[in-house]
């Protein structure tokens, strides 16, 4: 499959709570990334971290990274309703196919006000 | 950052006719292009990759006389749904990387395809 998996496929919080998102990948990676999309919109690209980095952060957004277990995760904390989107991890690769970008299922995210 | 333009960003077309897709970089030049087709709240998927002069690598599945793809120029890439079908409505979105940080890939705003 060219997917990776994100879990939960869907999540419904309340605003101000805390936003989990869960990626897990095939193969190794030079890095991975994390995407929003609003419905019927384009990806807006949130943050990369790198095969050799454990955590990141970017305002209300938190990282991680485990290539031991080739999966990664999304906090946001202090959600807002303006969060709602879909949230897609990406992987990035190098083979002999080339340098390849390659998404996970998504998860979408629903904060209620 | 770069940007990527896509037009149009929406179009509606009968059956059997063609559509073709534009993908642009604005303000950087384009070595690569991919074309990713999303079905309704699913992911991306990968259809295609274009390196500016040469043919495109298509993925497993996807048909190359169906989805013509022309990387003519280092900022122009297009996409030609030949002969659609109502399977075909999709939402096409294109991505570039070249000559900024070589790992980079910027997205096109995607362009809505229904075929009636």
């Amino acid at each position: 499959s060219q997917q990776g998996e994100e879990d939960p496929q869907a999540l419904s919080i309340q605003e101000g709570e805390n936003a989990t998102m869960n990626c897990s990948y095939k193969t190794s990676i030079n890095n991975l990334q994390w995407y929003r999309q609003n419905s019927g919109r384009g990806l807006v690209h949130l943050i990369l971290i790198r095969s050799n980095e454990r955590e990141k952060h970017s305002g209300r957004l938190r990282v991680t990274l485990d290539t031991s277990k080739k999966s990664s995760s999304l906090l946001i904390t202090a959600s807002r309703a303006a969060d709602t989107a879909s949230y897609f991890c990406a992987s990035r690769t190098s083979n002999n196919a080339g340098n390849m970008l390659t998404f996970g299922g998504g998860t979408r995210l629903m904060v209620k006000p | 950052g770069a940007v990527v333009s896509q037009h149009p960003s929406w179009v509606i077309c009968k059956s059997g006719t063609s559509v073709k897709i534009e993908c642009r970089s604005l303000d950087f030049q384009a070595t690569t292009m991919f074309w990713y087709r999303q079905f309704p709240k699913q992911s991306l998927m990968l259809m295609a990759t274009s390196n500016e002069g040469s043919k495109a690598t298509y993925e497993q599945g996807v048909e190359k006389d169906k989805f013509l793809i022309n990387h003519a120029s280092l900022t122009l890439s297009t996409l030609t749904v030949t002969s659609a079908h109502p399977e075909d409505s999709s939402f096409y979105i294109c991505s570039a990387r070249g000559d900024l940080n070589h790992n980079e890939q910027f997205f096109g705003p995607g362009t809505r395809l229904t075929v009636l």
